[in-house]
This record gives C-alpha cells, sequence and structure tokens, in this order.
C-alpha cells in the first residue's frame, strides 16, 4: 500500500556543517513531494516541494532530490544552524489533489 | 498575516465531556483539514472539506463530526471525549485549482488531554 517513510528518525550535526534527510516512498503516482519543518510546539511549516517529473529543485539553502528509479527523496540542508532543529517531515501527494500523506518524521538536532 | 488560527491552545476533559475546536483562516483557501499527530505516529487526516457546507472522512474519523458552514470556519466537534483521543490537533487549509499546487498551511495547534 501507499507508504512515505523516513530512514533516519534523527540525526544530530554540528553548526555549519550539511545535512541531509533521506524519504522513502512506495506510490510511483504520487504527483509531487512536500517537505514541511514542525518546531517544538509549532504546526508543520511548508519548506520546499518538488514535483514528480523534476530531479532537483533548489531553495534558500535548501535543495530536495528525487530519484525515482528507488523512489527516494532527501533534502539537503546546508550550512546548518541552531534555528534549523525541527522534525522534519516528507509528505507525498497523489490522486485528488487534497490527500497528503505524511512520513513519520526526522527529528535534526544542530550542535553549536 | 494570520493564516490559519486555531483556538483554544490547550483543554483538558474529562471521559464523555464534549468540546469544539475552532479552525480559521483569512487566506480564501476552499480545502481545510483536521489532523492529529501522535507520538511516534506523524500527521493522521480525520476529516477534511473541500468547500463551504462539505465535509468527508480522513483516515481516523471515529468519534469526531465537523461542519464548514463558512468557508473560512472548519470547526472539530468531540461529541463524548475518550482519553484515546488525548493528541495535538492541527487545522491545515489550502488553496484548490489547476493553477496552484496543493500546498496545505497549518496552525499552531490545540493540545488536548482526556483524563
Amino acid at each position: 500500500g501507499e507508504s512515505v517513510g523516513l530512514h533516519l528518525p534523527t540525526l544530530s550535526v554540528q553548526e555549519g556543517d550539511n545535512s541531509i534527510i533521506n524519504c522513502a516512498y512506495s506510490n510511483s503516482a504520487s504527483d509531487y513531494f512536500i517537505w514541511y519543518k514542525q518546531e517544538s510546539g509549532k504546526g508543520p511549516q511548508f519548506i520546499i516541494d518538488i514535483r514528480s517529473n523534476m530531479d532537483k529543485r533548489q531553495g534558500q539553502r535548501v535543495t530536495v532530490l528525487l530519484n525515482k528509479t528507488v523512489k527516494h527523496l532527501s533534502l539537503q540542508i546546508a550550512a546548518t544552524q541552531p534555528g534549523d532543529s525541527a522534525v522534519y517531515f516528507c509528505a507525498e501527494v497523489s490522486g485528488s489533489n487534497y490527500k497528503l500523506t505524511f512520513g513519520k518524521g526526522t527529528l535534526l538536532t544542530v550542535n553549536p | 498575516n494570520a493564516g490559519v488560527t486555531q483556538t483554544p491552545k490547550f483543554r483538558v476533559l474529562k471521559t464523555g465531556q464534549s468540546m469544539t475546536l475552532l479552525c480559521a483562516q483569512d487566506m480564501n483557501h476552499e480545502y481545510m483539514y483536521w489532523y492529529r499527530q501522535d507520538p511516534g505516529m506523524g500527521l493522521r487526516l480525520i476529516h477534511y472539506s473541500v468547500g463551504e457546507g462539505t465535509t468527508a472522512k480522513g483516515e481516523v474519523p471515529d468519534g469526531y463530526n465537523v461542519s464548514r458552514l463558512k468557508k473560512q470556519n472548519f470547526l472539530l466537534g468531540l461529541e463524548s471525549a475518550a482519553p484515546s483521543q488525548t493528541s495535538v490537533y492541527f487545522c491545515a487549509s489550502s488553496p484548490f485549482g489547476s493553477s496552484v499546487k496543493n500546498i496545505q498551511y497549518f496552525g499552531a495547534g490545540t493540545r488536548l488531554s482526556v483524563l
């Protein structure tokens, strides 16, 4: 069935390093994918998205890579800062445009 | 820029009590959603609405009811609260249309404890 999973539940990095958060998905019919950031006590915040017909998309300090061959999605954060500490969720959108399937999240901790 | 506003932020109920969570959005979005978030479970869709006057069941609808009488508001009701409904509840909204992306924007959440 449909599933969105994350390889690592926790990730700890040093300030200034690059972070890579991974996500696997199983529904090859997904239209696009979204990364959300959730800080403690707050709601998920949209970071970046990528359509299924793209391989890469860049934002400010973030890059999302999509590998449809192995159904893998990653979020790269350049020069990670303490303010990047949060739980990161990937979500896939498929079929009717209301349905968002979330993964369980990866906790990113940035050490000063 | 209010975006999506949820009230209340915190609530403690006794088993069997009822309550209503209110979600309001000022972005003129057609779609609205209610999720619950439990530790290790991610976000699960309870109910959603594709427009004023419409509602539909999501992944975990049992024990909840919703209403969308106005486009900007989406209410989540618990008629008889149970301890299993202790969770953090998030409301979200998104635009609709072939020329826009279904990016969902979330409120800050309501933390509910049922004793």
